[in-house]
Order: C-alpha cells, then structure tokens, then sequence
C-alpha cells in the first residue's frame, strides 16, 4: 500500500516569503501529526489533525499553521520565513494512538 | 518534557548486542521506538504500552518500567543494516511524540 507522500522534497526560499508544504496520509489514517527536524533541536511536534481538526499544536509561533481536509490530506503552511526555519519537515500519520506512526520522506526546506 | 536517552552514541561490532534507554520525568502511557537512517525518514519499531501490550518489530524487543518510566531497546545480534539514529517518543495521539535527542548507533564489520 502506498505510504505517506510529502510534497514537495525540497524547497528554496528567501526570508520574509512564505511556503506551503502537503502531506498525503496512508489510505484509512485520519491522524496526521508534522515536526520539524533540524540537527540542534532535534525533532519537535508542531501540531496534530484528527478529522479536519487540529487536537494540539506544539511550542511554535503562530507563523506556522496547518490544516486538514476531508480526505485527511493535510497541508502546512509557514509565513514571513526566517533563516531558522531552515530544517526538515516531516509529516506522519497513524491510525488511533495506540499505533506507530508511519512518516513521509519529509520536505527539506532552506531559507536564504 | 524530553525524554532522556542514554547511551548518546554507540559503535558496535557486527554481531554484538546493543541496549539504549530511554527514561521520563512524567507518567507514560506508552513509548514508542524508530529509527532513522542518513537521509531517510524516521521508521516505526515498536510501541510498548502501559499494562504490558508490544506492537512492532518481530527481531527487536524492549521493556516498558512503568514505575520508574523507563523503557530499554535491546538489539542482538545487531547487523550491519541496524546502523542510524534511533529515537525514543513519549505521548502521542492528540499531544503529539515528544521524542528524546537520539543515540546515534555504527554498526562495523
């Protein structure tokens, strides 16, 4: 079965734009959670959609959102870029929380 | 709260065992485990939930300390092609993996 898409895998932007990233869940997966991956901090919850909506969001400023459709896609979105928001973005999905996530290969984004 | 993960890094030989930790200052429901390759995405291994349940991987184990909220990844006999990083994540569901820094494992020849 096909596994989580992200688009696009790489990204070049310049600070003060902003950017969209898509996520495509595992078919049957209502649960779709991104973090953000850079190699000081690790990786770190931004936020989780369960059926279009948004449960939780992780300590980031508002500049970062996301939304959910009702086919579970989800997109995030990240305005007035700055140069520490150059990282990996990965996207998961799961089944109910009892279950392991399965992660898309990510979008690589710079910010020059 | 970051769970902490010991040992930081790791460089065995083909064939020996491996154990990681991975240790919480807040109650757990359950833990996860992945692991990550150099440019890849991280890989489920195993959830280990609270009251003893373990969904995962056929050739890994691990532990759950519910009380002292600990969990252990043991890896024997370890190949070549268990090398990467592997993260520890507590919580999920709604609030999202909080995933420890990391043990960085090298597995040589």
């Amino acid at each position: 079965k096909a596994g989580v898409t992200q688009t696009p895998r790489y990204l070049i932007k310049t600070r003060g734009q902003q950017v969209t990233l898509s996520c495509s869940p595992i078919s049957g997966h209502r649960s779709v959670s991104w973090y953000q991956q850079t190699p000081g901090q690790g990786l770190q919850f931004l936020f989780e959609y369960f059926s279009e909506t948004q449960r939780n969001k992780g300590n980031f400023p508002g500049r970062f959102s996301g939304r959910q459709f009702s086919n579970s896609r989800s997109e995030m979105n990240v305005s007035t870029l700055e140069l520490g928001d150059s990282a990996l973005y990965l996207c998961a999905s799961s089944l109910p929380a009892d279950y392991g996530y399965t992660f898309g290969s990510g979008t690589r984004l710079t910010v020059v | 709260q970051q769970p902490v993960q010991s040992p930081q890094a790791v460089i065995l030989r083909e064939g020996e065992d491996a154990v990681i930790n991975c240790s919480s200052s807040k109650a757990l429901y359950s833990v996860h485990w992945y692991r990550q390759k150099h440019g890849e995405a991280p890989v489920f291994l195993m959830i280990l939930l609270k009251g003893g349940e373990q969904k995962g991987h056929d050739k890994i184990s691990a532990s759950f300390n519910e009380k002292k909220q600990q969990s252990s990844l043991y890896l024997t006999a370890s190949q070549l092609s268990y090398s990467g990083t592997y993260f520890c994540g507590t919580g999920g569901g709604a609030d999202g993996l909080t995933f420890g820094k990391g043990t960085h494992l090298i597995i040589q020849p």
